[in-house]
């Protein structure tokens, strides 16, 4: 069972252009949703990280929408750059210090 | 920031043969890590939950006597990987919680990459 949905599986942007990258959680019981970036043969670096109780925090030109309602999150990446070029995963963690359990990753690719 | 090590970056190993990857928390104390699994082009599995001071619990799945997991002390957490085979090799990455910080921020290690041969 997948408890955390991500998609899609891979992302075209042209440069300057907005990256949308959705996620969905099945289990209520999550309460905190980061989103991580990583390059090929590197381990994840954390980008940004939201919990339920906000439906939107923006770090940069990175933003994390909120739907609890709809156990949806989603990334938004403004004004893409080649340097956004990378693997991004969601992920989920029930409880403070818990292990977190991510999306299957999407690959962006921005045309220079 | 918080910085997660590894070691070592790429490993190559006989088959039948056992291999220690070690992740370190070198500017936090963390009571506990995580050891996660990744195949090419896929997404992180965990594997274990790596305590200090007590046993590591286990994902449904993994072999707890194949995948040896010690947490030591407050930055250091061991996978051993025993009798190694080829369908063993992966990229394995572990992460670390700042047992004192007030966020669940989870931070990486930069992962190793097991061939076994």
């Amino acid at each position: 069972q997948q408890q955390v949905k991500q998609s899609p599986q891979s992302l075209i942007v042209q440069k300057g252009g907005i990256s949308i990258i959705n996620c969905a959680y099945e289990n209520t019981a999550f309460d905190y949703f980061p989103w991580y970036q990583q390059f090929p043969g590197k381990g994840p670096a954390l980008l940004i990280a939201i919990r339920p109780d906000v439906s939107e925090k923006k770090e940069g030109r990175f933003t994390i929408s909120f739907n609890k309602s709809a156990k949806q999150f989603s990334l938004h990446i403004m004004d893409s750059q080649p340097g956004d070029s990378a693997t991004y995963f969601c992920a989920a963690s029930r409880q403070a210090g818990t292990a977190l359990i991510f999306g299957k990753g999407t690959t962006l690719s921005v045309s220079s | 920031g918080a910085v997660v090590s590894q070691h070592p970056s790429r490993v190559i190993c006989k088959s039948g043969t056992s291999v220690k990857i070690e992740c370190r928390s070198l500017d936090f104390q963390a009571t506990t890590m995580f050891w996660y699994r990744q195949f090419p082009k896929k997404s992180l599995m965990l594997m274990a939950t790596s305590n200090e001071g007590s046993k590591a619990t286990y994902e449904q799945g993994v072999e707890k006597d194949k995948f040896l997991i010690n947490h030591a002390s407050l930055t250091l957490s061991t996978l051993t990987v025993t009798s190694a085979h080829p369908e063993d090799s992966s990229f394995y990455i572990c992460s670390a919680r700042d047992s004192t910080s007030l966020t669940d921020t989870q931070y990486f290690g930069p992962g190793t990459r097991l061939t076994v041969l």
